[in-house]
């Protein structure tokens, strides 16, 4: 399978732990988008990658999370000092980059409960 | 900013009917794109069907067909001869056409909860 892929797929944490999130786009898709979904809502945006750099973060994205592409393959979200209300899916997603006729494909997401 | 809102947070209907879902969003932009993603439970988001806002006539899909309503903004999803595997949540989502950073990042409704009884 050569979808896009996330690891872990659920992941329980204590208030104020760090926690770390991968994603592995499909190979030779350059633009990685990060969403964050919560419970009976739709996503939301977080942050936007081409290639290995980060071209725009949403509001959502609090100083205690970062993102990194290394590279312009993986992706990976560090969320530090997890709180209750980081409890949510994170969704990862990844593209052609052909512009705006693209597709953007999902993985399965990282469930997050923090506790 | 653009929104997406989807008004039936349920519905349910019997297997072989056809349904229809509904979705209006608010925008200042002539060119974007309209899309319609499934998330069947503990799944991944799938594409349905897009639209392009510049083409007047509706996209099809197999069993699935969307109304489009530009002047209205409304986009609603049709799906006919239902099946039970059609069970999922169903999302809306809009895309800017041409953006100055390339950041073609979905904005969604809260989606609607489908269920289809055998």
């Amino acid at each position: 399978d050569t979808g896009v892929s996330q690891n872990p797929r659920h992941k329980i944490t204590k208030r104020g732990q760090n926690v770390t999130f991968r994603c592995d786009p499909i190979s030779e898709h350059n633009r990685l988008y990060w969403y964050r979904q919560t419970l009976g809502q739709g996503p939301e945006f977080l942050t936007y990658f081409q290639n290995e750099a980060q071209l725009e973060k949403s509001r959502l994205l609090s100083d205690r999370f970062s993102a990194e592409r290394p590279k312009g393959s993986f992706s990976t979200l560090e969320i530090q000092r997890t709180e209750q209300g980081d409890s949510a899916m994170y969704l990862c997603a990844s593209s052609l980059g052909q512009g705006a006729r693209e597709t953007q494909y999902f993985g399965p997401g990282t469930r997050l409960l923090v506790l | 900013a653009q929104t997406v809102t989807q008004s039936q947070p349920e519905m349910s209907v019997q297997e072989a009917e056809t349904v229809t879902l509904s979705c209006t969003y608010d925008t200042s932009e002539n060119n974007y794109y309209l899309f319609w993603y499934k998330q069947p439970p503990s799944r991944q988001m799938i594409l349905v069907i897009r639209q392009e806002a510049y083409k007047q006539q509706n996209a099809t899909e197999n069993r699935f067909s969307v109304n489009f309503q530009k002047a209205a903004k409304s986009f609603s999803l049709k799906i006919s001869d239902s099946q039970l595997g059609d069970t999922a949540m169903y999302f809306c989502a809009f895309m800017k056409h041409k953006t100055m950073d390339s950041n073609y990042q979905l904005i969604w409704g809260a989606g609607t909860k489908l269920i289809i009884k055998p």
